[in-house]
């Protein structure tokens, strides 16, 4: 399809283990954002990527979450030794550019992967 | 620290009514703010834009107005539908922020019944 990509759409696992979230982005994208929302919230930054680079990941919570996108396109975002507090739904958007003030600013929100950490 | 908020956390109104949604911020200038309509399940869907140089921006039944003095914005439906019902978020990016940073708040659930 066009749109964002996001797997799994849901994901549950036993607290300690590490989870990995792909995100495919809308072709010709450069701009890649990864969002978390927990229940009854708004989504929460997490990291912006430019290209290959992240040029913010102020809002990733401790070194137990990374993210990569070595080519430019598709992400993953790491999560280790997971808590029951990361629970959530991790959304990932991308944009044309992340130059916003050029254009309409609009993200394209993917549908979310649920994570679960029992 | 930065703020935005939406105070309603639901709004319930008759079709054909117009819905009014509200998002505020303290302690920072956005350079503009954007609302979104959430479904369950779904991500978020982007709807309008105003920048902080606009007064008000309109798309269809839709209008949001942006007012710096109150630093508020409003968002509007007009002939409301049932089909309009959903969560409907603000976001805002300040200005010198990291240009795709965006902070949201926590979203208006707006029901529609006909």
């Amino acid at each position: 399809g066009a749109g964002v990509s996001q797997t799994p759409s849901n994901k549950v696992t036993e607290k300690g283990k590490y989870v990995e979230l792909r995100c495919d982005p809308i072709s010709g994208h450069t701009a890649l954002y990864w969002y978390r929302q927990s229940l009854g919230q708004g989504p929460e930054f997490l990291i912006y990527f430019q290209g290959t680079g992240a040029a913010d990941d102020s809002g990733l919570p401790n070194d137990r979450f990374f993210a990569v996108r070595p080519e430019g396109s598709v992400s993953t975002l790491k999560i280790q030794r997971t808590e029951r507090g990361d629970s959530a739904v991790y959304l990932c958007a991308s944009s044309f550019s992340g130059l916003a003030d050029l254009n309409t600013g609009e993200l394209f929100f993917g549908e979310g992967s649920r994570l679960t950490v029992l | 620290s930065q703020k935005i908020e939406q105070n309603s956390e639901a709004l319930n109104i008759q079709e054909g009514k117009t819905a009014t949604l509200t998002c505020n911020y303290t302690n920072y200038s956005p350079a503009y703010l954007q609302w979104y309509r959430q479904d369950p399940g779904r991500g978020p869907v982007f709807l309008l834009l105003i920048r902080e140089n606009e007064k008000e921006k309109r798309k269809e039944r839709l209008k949001v107005t942006f007012d710096t003095t109150l630093k508020q914005s409003l968002f509007h439906i007009t002939a409301s539908q049932p089909a309009d019902s959903a969560t409907y978020l603000c976001a805002s990016r300040a200005r010198g922020s990291t240009l795709g940073r965006l902070y949201f708040g926590r979203g208006t659930q707006l029901t529609v019944w006909p």
